[in-house]
């Protein structure tokens, strides 16, 4: 079984200081990891993903995140928040084999002026 | 534009009303996916086809019976809704089986149930 634990379901930031956004995953194999984002009333955008080679992935809209096997984790960052990067975020893994994704919780972002 | 488009966006029903949400996609692709989203507990799904003429069920299949006839078509459908079936559905589609290149989504059905 496959399950995603992203930490904080909400997490608030002013507008020019950093974004961290967790996810841990479990596995039993090495997965496919993604980020998504929705803004309100919308459905979800792909933000970023991992399969496989480089651990660092770079998205849209400057955000990043590292595959960390050891630590079973794939968190987001953002050196600079934006207005506009209000929303909420899912964290989601597939693993070989099986087709779907499960996504975490989610975790909504405020980022105040 | 390509993607996925659902239908309704919003709908209202009373307890023991059927109804069918149609999900249609324009990119070929192959996999399609029926999510549920509730506040505090992500997306869950409810039932998947990997090809035209095949379903599947996933984590949260009761109450819900889903048919795939066209391959740009995935229909959701209740047969008697229930108060607990409030909730925004998605749809998703894919080209790869285990989602490498991530899910299309469409933007949602808002489903009340009274």
């Amino acid at each position: 079984a496959q399950s995603v634990t992203q930490l904080g379901s909400h997490v608030s930031v002013s507008e020019g200081a950093l974004v961290l956004l967790r996810c841990n995953y479990s596995s039993s194999v090495p997965p496919y990891l993604f980020w998504y984002v929705q803004y309100p009333n919308q459905g979800l955008q792909l933000l970023l993903k991992y399969t496989t080679g480089a651990t660092l992935v770079k998205g849209i809209n400057g955000f990043e995140a590292e595959f960390k096997k050891s630590e079973t984790s794939f968190h987001l960052t953002k050196p600079s928040a934006h207005m506009s990067d209000a929303a909420e975020y899912f964290c989601a893994v597939s693993k070989g084999g099986r087709r779907a994704l499960t996504f975490g919780s989610g975790t909504r972002l405020q980022v105040q002026p | 534009n390509a993607g996925v488009t659902q239908t309704p966006k919003f709908r209202v029903l009373k307890t023991g009303q059927s109804m069918t949400l149609l999900c249609a996609q324009d990119m070929n692709h192959e996999y399609m996916y029926w999510y549920r989203q509730d506040p505090g507990m992500g997306l869950r799904l409810i039932h998947y086809s990997v090809g035209e003429g095949t379903t599947a069920k996933g984590e949260v299949p009761d109450g819900y019976n889903v048919s795939r006839l066209k391959k740009q078509n995935f229909l959701l459908g209740l047969e008697s809704a229930a108060p607990s079936q409030t909730s925004v559905y998605f749809c998703a589609s894919s080209s790869s089986t285990t989602g490498q290149y991530g899910y299309t989504f469409g933007s949602g059905t808002r489903l009340t149930v009274v």
